[in-house]
């Protein structure tokens, strides 16, 4: 079966660094994104993963190994607006999203 | 980045009645548009795909009969619960697939932000 595997809740510090990490299992691969949810909102696009490596955008970085199935996301200077839930979702071989169940991260002073 | 609407963002109904909600993509077409489910501190749920001018493809356990979907224009889809009942009250959400941006960042999906139903 397919799975996407993410830590359910983390606790950072603001200012601090946090990475979230994401496994996954699906039937083929087109890609991994992370969204960012605030409670009550629908999900905003974060990143988009589909080589090897890491991307950095600003506050936000997120890396790839697609042989070993695992992505993540680093949070640098975390701001207490960063609390929110992280969706990891993969494009399956059908350009179906795959989602994890979420981490909810919660920042504190 | 790429802008959906959804619209109401917020409806409130009687058992029985039926509620249209609209997704729209507003400076890019899509041929491609998504119906998620969300029930409180769960991960999204899609109950179907919509492809512009062709029958919608339902998820399994998903009854296309309630949750009617119109994918009309390259702009627009629709979600139409029929004889709402309270166990369908939950947060809707619409994304759209954005096909061959440059940077790599194919059939992206953006989302809309929500529609939130409450059946009474």
């Amino acid at each position: 079966g397919q799975n996407i595997d993410q830590p359910t809740e983390m606790t950072a510090t603001e200012g601090a660094i946090v990475q979230i990490n994401c496994t996954y299992q699906t039937s083929g691969f087109n890609g991994l994104f992370w969204y960012q949810q605030h409670a009550g909102e629908a999900p905003t696009f974060l990143s988009y993963n589909v080589l090897d490596g890491l991307e950095e955008k600003g506050r936000f970085s997120s890396f790839l190994s697609r042989s070993k199935g695992y992505s993540y996301l680093l949070l640098k200077e975390l701001q207490m607006k960063d609390s929110a839930s992280y969706l990891c979702a993969v494009m399956d071989s059908n350009y179906q999203l795959i989602w994890g169940a979420g981490t909810k991260l919660i920042i504190k002073p | 980045g790429a802008v959906v609407s959804q619209h109401p963002s917020r409806v409130i109904c009687k058992s029985g009645t039926s509620v249209k909600i609209e997704c729209r993509s507003l400076d890019f077409q899509a041929t491609t548009m998504f119906w998620y489910r969300q029930f409180p501190k769960q991960s999204l749920m899609l109950m179907a795909t919509s492809n512009e001018g062709s029958k919608a493809t339902y998820e399994q356990g998903v009854e296309k009969d309630k949750f009617l979907i119109n994918h009309a224009s390259l702009t627009l889809s629709t979600l139409t619960v029929t004889s709402a009942h309270p166990e369908d009250s939950s947060f809707y959400i619409c994304s759209a697939r954005v096909s061959g941006l440059a940077g790599g960042m194919e059939e992206t999906q953006y989302f809309g932000p929500g529609t939130r139903l409450l059946v009474l």
